[in-house]
Order: structure tokens, then C-alpha cells, then sequence
């Protein structure tokens, strides 16, 4: 079983839908959780870190499940400039260390 | 402006002949990472670095190198380059250990 898994996609949306993306982890000494995404190959920039609470930044929430080893994207009123990978990041605690481990990505196509 | 900076950008080598690809950040961060990135297996971490002549593998170090002498450096060494290491490196670099991290550009590297 993968550390960190995210439902590959593609999901191809019309503008101004709103999409839902999952990731689970597998390792309980996760620490820190974030939400990146990637456009073709470039680097990966950081979207949002993902907290307990929730939380929220424009039209991206995100949410943390602990107990269900679980986060979540969800991206409203989609923009064409969304298409991306998204990727699921984890800090995991390997005692002593600090390993982080991404998901595979979620590619998300939005279409005018 | 605070950036990570790898060099060189491509790289196309021989197999068996040493190179280093460096990175150095400018935000006095802790925590430096490697990784490369190949099609279908996303983002796997080489080596990270928690602080100053503190070093780890990650999930993929076989064949990769680093030091960190300097907080500020973490050049990734290949002593006897292979085909299978041609990919996508990227280096990274956070605050601490458990904050998002910073990516740089991105190093393409072929080894014929």
C-alpha cells in the first residue's frame, strides 16, 4: 500500500463547477500536511497547508481528517487557470527524522 | 527575494562521469530536500536534511550523495551517474522541519 494515495484523475470540469479531491495516509506520526500543485513539469508550489480545523483561502478548502487518515481539496467556482496536478503532501515523523512523502497527483482539467 | 536556487537547469551526460547538481537557499531555512520526479511515480525524496552536518535518506538514495556543511547549501552528488537516474531533480527547503517547503527550478538530467 502506497503512503500516500490520491485518485490519479484526470477530472475534466466545466468552468465554474466545483471539484472534490482526496488523499489518505497510512502512517499515524504524520505531522504536517499541505496541498500543492504543479503545472507541466514546472516546480511545485505550495496551494495551502491543511490544519485539523479546516481551513479555508478563497475558493480552496481543506480539510484533515486524523482519526480516518484522510485530507481533502475542494475547489469551487473552478477557473480555467486551475488545471493543474495536484498533489497531496505529508510530513511523516520516521523518529529522529523528518521523511515527506507525496502522493502521485491528481491531474484536473477545467474547460471552458 | 527569497528563493531556492538550482544549477544546473539541464544537463545531458555520460554514464559514469561525476556531477554535481547544486542548491542554495536564501531564507536561512533548516530543512533542504532532494527529489526527482519520473512520469506515473510522482515526486520520490532522495536525501533531506534537517540542519547543518544533519543528513537522511529518503525513500530513493541509492546511487545519490550530499552534504550540508553550510546551512545554506545542499549540493546533490552522483559519483558514477546511470541511465536509470535520468529524471526531474528538484531541491527544496522549509523554515522547519514540519512547514511547507520552498521548490526550486528544477534540474532535467540525462544520462546516455
Amino acid at each position: 500500500r502506497k503512503e500516500v494515495e490520491q485518485d490519479p484523475g484526470p477530472f475534466n470540469v466545466p468552468e465554474g463547477a466545483t471539484v472534490a479531491f482526496n488523499c489518505t495516509y497510512s502512517n499515524s506520526a504524520s505531522q504536517s500536511f499541505f496541498w500543492y500543485r504543479q503545472d507541466c513539469r514546472k516546480e511545485p508550489k505550495l496551494l495551502m497547508s491543511v490544519y485539523s480545523s479546516g481551513n479555508e483561502d478563497g475558493r480552496f478548502t481543506a480539510q484533515l481528517n486524523r482519526a480516518s487518515q484522510y485530507i481533502s481539496l475542494l475547489i469551487r467556482d473552478s477557473k480555467l487557470s486551475d488545471s493543474a496536478t495536484y498533489l497531496c503532501v505529508v510530513k511523516e515523523d520516521v523518529g529522529g527524522g523528518f521523511k515527506t512523502i507525496f502522493g502521485a497527483g491528481t491531474r484536473l482539467f477545467v474547460k471552458a | 527575494e527569497a528563493q531556492v536556487t538550482q544549477n544546473p537547469r539541464y544537463l545531458i551526460t555520460v554514464t559514469g562521469k561525476k556531477l554535481t547538481v547544486t542548491c542554495s537557499q536564501n531564507m536561512n531555512h533548516e530543512y533542504m530536500s532532494w527529489y526527482r520526479q519520473d512520469p506515473g511515480l510522482g515526486l520520490r525524496q532522495i536525501y533531506y536534511s534537517m540542519n547543518v552536518e544533519v543528513t537522511d535518506k529518503g525513500d530513493v538514495p541509492e546511487g545519490y550523495k550530499v552534504s550540508r556543511k553550510e546551512k545554506r547549501n545542499f549540493p546533490l552528488i552522483l559519483e558514477s551517474p546511470s541511465p536509470n537516474q535520468t529524471s526531474l531533480y528538484f531541491c527544496a527547503s522549509s523554515r522547519t522541519v514540519t512547514q511547507p517547503q520552498h521548490f526550486g527550478d528544477g534540474t532535467r538530467l540525462s544520462i546516455l
